[in-house]
């Protein structure tokens, strides 16, 4: 498996209060990615980063915000939680191919299940 | 990135090879076909990919059309393991461009 831990791999908060959710990498790639994944929706892209600092906006990206300060922590921020943030949070990794290689599967980590009351 | 067609669940008895399709009516021609699958409550997990020609790998054989409007993904000896949600995905390439759009995949079950 990739070296993609997430944590916590699960939290029950409460409405109105701030959550981080951070993904750590060994590998060393320059893509990271968050999503969500909710029954009837499969998985949708909330926030992704091409490098430190660099980070754009996914499908669904209205409520939260990330931060990459380095390679291999990509941190997602609830910034007031509500229970239509109740899902499950997957992270995942990737790498543009080199030498005009397009091969850049991603690598996911294994979620963390995010409860809020 | 194009829209994808599965349908909702399968079953395959072990042992028998799984054929997934996929349509992808719509595809352009710089989009790529990918397969991946989650198997319940882990993260999904890359399986195979290809743009026009046929692709075999340790897990699977990815056959796509002339027209490339559909594909098929196939588990040539299904397993117990190999039940879970397999997501097809038709993306671009390139630097810049490197999310994934899964839907809600076809439900493989292999029944013993």
């Amino acid at each position: 498996d990739a070296g993609i831990t997430q944590s916590p791999r699960h939290k029950v908060t409460e409405t109105g209060t701030p959550v981080t959710l951070r993904c750590h990498q060994t590998e060393n790639h320059r893509y990271m990615y968050w999503y969500r994944q909710d029954p009837g929706h499969g998985l949708r892209l909330i926030h992704y980063s091409y490098g430190v600092k660099d980070t754009d906006k996914g499908e669904v990206s209205d409520g939260y915000s990330v931060s990459r300060s380095k390679t291999e922590d990509f941190l997602l921020t609830l910034e007031s939680a509500t229970s239509s943030q109740t899902s499950v949070y997957f992270c995942a990794i990737s790498e543009p191919g080199t030498s005009g290689s397009l091969y850049n599967e991603q690598f996911f980590g294994p979620g963390t299940r995010l409860t809020v009351l | 990135d194009a829209k994808t067609t599965q349908p909702t669940s399968m079953d395959c008895a072990e042992g028998r090879a799984a054929n997934l399709p996929c349509n992808h009516s719509t595809i352009s021609g710089n989009e790529y076909v990918y397969w991946y699958r989650q198997i319940h409550s882990q993260g999904p997990q890359y399986i195979i990919h290809g743009l026009k020609n046929n692709e075999t790998n340790e897990m699977a054989s990815l056959i796509i059309t002339e027209d490339r409007k559909s594909s098929t993904l196939i588990l040539p000896h299904a397993t117990l393991r190999d039940t879970a949600v397999y997501y097809c995905i038709v993306r671009v390439l390139g630097f810049g461009n490197e999310k994934l759009t899964f839907g809600t995949g076809t439900r493989l079950t292999i029944i013993p």
